[in-house]
């Protein structure tokens, strides 16, 4: 089975601009979960989505948005760059949402804001 | 908000030797994860702890779940090299989101 896969594996972007990512999960997977990883900060959930709804949100402002597509594949985008949005952002599937099954990481998407 | 402790930070261990991280949440927890980051790469699911007082063994390494539900442990035993990497808790306390620690990261000197 092919493990979660995110495009691109690195970006750079400039401040004021904005990006997209994408992941997609494991076959079979409906849930999708977006974090942040920074050194400072570790880990720090950004959003789930399951079945093409957002079911829990973290506590990052409105720049960063995603959505969930009927094959269960998730974009985030954030707008508006910022120098501190410079990251490692990481998805994460699992099978389902609502109780804490294993989640599966993707390689991640290393963004760095200039 | 939940919040989740981890201790310590960072341990350098020659090989051969034990090694302990800690996990405490400031809410009693539903369940725990521990996942494993080696350097450059992501986390990776390692072990899931629900009941209170849980032990699970995995070859080297021994997870515990404590008695209140509020804190948890990663014991490996005679490590190697190969056990590098940042070793992250993971809670839920009801039907939140999982909180992640912020990791141990462990050097393994041979």
């Amino acid at each position: 089975k092919a493990g979660v896969t995110q495009t691109p594996r690195y970006l750079i972007k400039t401040r004021g601009q904005q990006v997209t990512l994408s992941c997609s999960p494991i076959s079979g997977h409906r849930s999708v979960s977006w974090y942040q990883q920074t050194p400072g900060q570790g880990l720090q959930f950004l959003f789930e989505y399951f079945s093409e709804t957002q079911r829990n949100k973290g506590n990052f402002p409105g720049r960063f948005s995603g959505r969930q597509f009927s094959n269960s594949r998730s974009e985030m985008n954030v707008s508006t760059l910022e120098l501190g949005d410079s990251a490692l952002y990481l998805c994460a599937s699992s099978l389902f949402s609502g109780q804490p099954y294993e989640q599966y990481f993707g390689p991640g998407t290393r963004l760095t804001v200039t | 908000g939940q919040q989740v402790m981890q201790i310590p930070q960072y341990q350098h261990v020659q090989e051969g030797e034990d090694f302990t991280t800690y996990c405490n949440s400031s809410t009693t927890l539903s369940n725990i994860q521990w996942y494993k980051q080696r350097p450059g790469g992501h986390p990776v699911f390692l072990i899931q702890l629900v009941k209170s007082g849980e032990v699970k063994k995995q070859k080297r390494l021994t997870f515990q779940f404590g008695e209140a539900k509020k804190n948890s442990s990663l014991h490996i035993t005679a490590t190697q090299t190969t056990d590098v990497g940042t070793y992250f808790c993971a809670g839920t306390a009801g039907y939140s989101t999982l909180t992640f620690g912020k990791g141990t990261m462990l050097l393994v000197s041979p």
